[in-house]
């Protein structure tokens, strides 16, 4: 069974600083996505990712297939970045994408001003 | 920006009634999906739903579960009888042409409460 690991599982920065959230995987896959979830509940999609690089503002995501290992960058962080922060993949099955996500536990962010 | 509307916001209801959840997807998508996250746990998937019929389902999408798109733009996931432990966070996706590999949008989810 696939799991999928984040570390760490809480983070605590100060206001301004760099931040890395790390995920790591068991199986292929065909994509790995970066979510973000409010204090509310609500979940947010940042990134899907099959390789490479992808960034957005001050989020950066980057995922190596060989190594089965994808990271969140989040640049001079503001407290309006605290949430909780899940990588989910979808698992590469008899050559094609499955439609299923299985997702991490999370990584919960409190950026302190 | 389009989104992913979902009602209710929280159902409160006893053991073994029969509840609905909601969700208007984004117009023009085709794949959409259930997931739910029980309170301190991991988001789960239920099951994913594609040209009027279910693509995928996971094992805990039981008898007791049933989605239908009855009216073209609606969403809905019925619990037929429910138990406490159906009490949790449940969020509707959706997503463009590419199902598999396009990019998923959430709803804010439907707090589901079993007494």
């Amino acid at each position: 069974k696939n799991e999928v690991e984040q570390s760490p599982q809480n983070l605590t920065a100060q206001e301004g600083e760099f931040i890395t959230i790390n995920c790591s995987y068991s199986v292929g896959i065909s994509a790995l996505h970066w979510l973000q979830q409010h204090p509310g509940g609500g979940i947010v999609s940042l990134f899907m990712l099959s390789s490479g690089k992808k960034k957005h503002g001050r989020l950066i995501a980057t995922i190596n297939i060989q190594e089965k290992h994808s990271s969140l960058h989040i640049t001079a962080s503001h407290p309006r970045d605290s949430a909780v922060y899940i990588c989910a993949v979808r698992i590469m099955s008899g050559g094609a994408g499955s439609y299923q996500l299985t997702f991490g536990k999370g990584t919960k962010l409190s950026v302190i001003p | 920006e389009p989104e992913v509307t979902q009602t209710p916001s929280h159902q409160v209801t006893q053991m073994g009634q029969e509840v609905i959840l909601r969700c208007v997807p984004i117009s023009n998508h085709l794949y959409f999906y259930w997931y739910r996250q029980i309170l301190g746990q991991k988001v789960e998937f239920l099951v994913s739903f594609y040209n009027n019929e279910i693509s995928e389902k996971s094992e805990i999408f039981d008898d007791q579960f049933s989605v239908e798109r009855p009216d073209g733009s609606n969403f809905t996931l019925k619990i037929r009888s429910t138990k406490l432990e159906d009490s949790a966070m449940y969020f509707c996706a959706s997503s463009g042409l590419a199902g598999h590999t396009g990019e998923l949008f959430f709803g804010e989810g439907s707090r589901l409460t079993v007494l």
